[in-house]
Parts: C-alpha cells; structure tokens; sequence
C-alpha cells in the first residue's frame, strides 16, 4: 500500500511566522503535489514537483515555497504565514507522470490555523 | 464558470438505496475523469477513473462519463452507512499538456442512513 505521511494534523501558527509542512511518501513517486482545501472551493494545486530538485507552480503558489531534495520528501514552506492561509493542506504523490493524471495518493492532511 | 461544478448536498439516503452523484465539465478537451472519496478528517482516496466517455464497473460502483453532454457520474448500488463521505469529482487534459493538473469539483457530502 502506498503510504503518504504528513508531519502534523493540526498546527496552530501566529501571522507572521515561517511554517514548514513536510510530506513523505514511501513508495518511491516521482511526482508530489501540494494542495490546499478549502469549503467552496475545493482542492486547489499549490506547487508540484516531477522530480528531485525541480519544482513548477500550481495555480495558487503565491505566499508559499517548496522544497524537494530528497526523492521520498516534499515540504510546503509559508514565508511569513497570513489568517488566509488557514486551510487544510494536502500532500500527494503518483508513480509518474502519465499517472499523474489519474492516480494520486493523498495523505491524511494538516489543518493549519493562522492566528 | 468553474471548470468541474457539483452539487454540494448534503444527499441523505437510507441504506440500501441507489446514489446518484454528478458533476458536469466546462473543458470539452477534459479526457481522464475520476472519482475520489474523502471520509471525514482524512485524505481523498482515489475511487476509480475513466479515460474518455463510457462506463467502468468496481463491484458496487459505477462511473460514467458522457462527454457530448459533459456529464460525470458516480452510481453506488445498495448503499451502505460506510459509504458515509464527502465524494469529489476530478478531470484532466490529455497527457502532454505544461501543466497535467487534477482539476477539481468542490465535492458532495453524502450520509446513508442505518
């Protein structure tokens, strides 16, 4: 069974703060996606990667970073974190990326808080 | 417009009962198509998918996609109170494409009854 891991499930930050999330997935991906969901709005695509040491932008990345060094790790880093930044945050991961299309794994996601 | 729309229910059914969830699609270029379901506090869990228009079987769910009408569709047959979840709909452009992105409904919470 694939197995994607998210560091926190629930994370309480103050406005201003840097705030790293990690995601690991242990069935050696290629390709690993953060989403943020959001009541309304739906999942909405961060930043993905397709490889290690490349990133490309989704169609929200503004306020936030990754980094991928490492195969199996993904993390979504919010610069300086903002109360609109308060949301769920989901990781995925897919073999490759044909797959990508359709076969993403998520993990069970964190819900961060911005106060 | 959104580029995948769902209704949001809640659907309350009672156990047993046949479920009907649907989406419909702007992007006449959309070929996969996917089911998720996403129990609560938890991460979506892919269902099933299908590549272009027809129907796909898995036991007790059917997926069906007419693509002349832009109609997505998830049939669950003798529903049961775990089927109890928050089920998303999703497409895709063909592969190949810069950005070969899920796109996204906004999900239907759907409750069986015991």
């Amino acid at each position: 069974d694939v197995k994607v891991t998210q560091s926190s499930r629930y994370l309480v930050k103050r406005t201003g703060e840097k705030v790293f999330l990690e995601c690991v997935q242990d069935m050696d991906h290629e390709n690993m996606f953060w989403y943020r969901q959001d009541p309304g709005l739906g999942l909405r695509l961060i930043y993905f990667s397709y490889d290690v040491k490349m990133k490309e932008k989704g169609d929200i990345p503004e306020g936030y970073s990754v980094s991928r060094e490492k195969k199996e790790r993904f993390s979504l880093i919010l610069e300086s974190a903002s109360t609109n930044q308060t949301s769920m945050y989901l990781c995925a991961s897919s073999l490759e990326r044909l797959a990508a299309l359709y076969e993403q794994y998520f993990g069970p996601g964190t819900r961060l808080t911005v106060t | 417009q959104k580029e995948v729309e769902q209704d949001p229910g809640p659907l309350s059914v009672p156990e047993g009962a046949i479920v009907s969830l649907n989406c419909t699609y702007s992007n006449s270029a959309f070929q996969y198509f996917m089911w998720y379901r996403q129990y609560s506090r938890k991460g979506p869990e892919l269902l099933m998918y299908t590549y272009s228009s027809g129907n796909k079987e898995d036991g007790r769910f059917t997926a069906q996609v007419d693509k002349s009408s832009k109609y997505i569709s998830l049939f669950i047959r003798d529903s049961q109170p775990s089927d109890s979840a928050t089920y998303l709909c999703a497409s895709t452009l063909p592969y190949g494409g810069a950005t070969n992105k899920l796109i996204f409904g906004t999900g239907t919470l759907l409750a069986v009854q015991p």
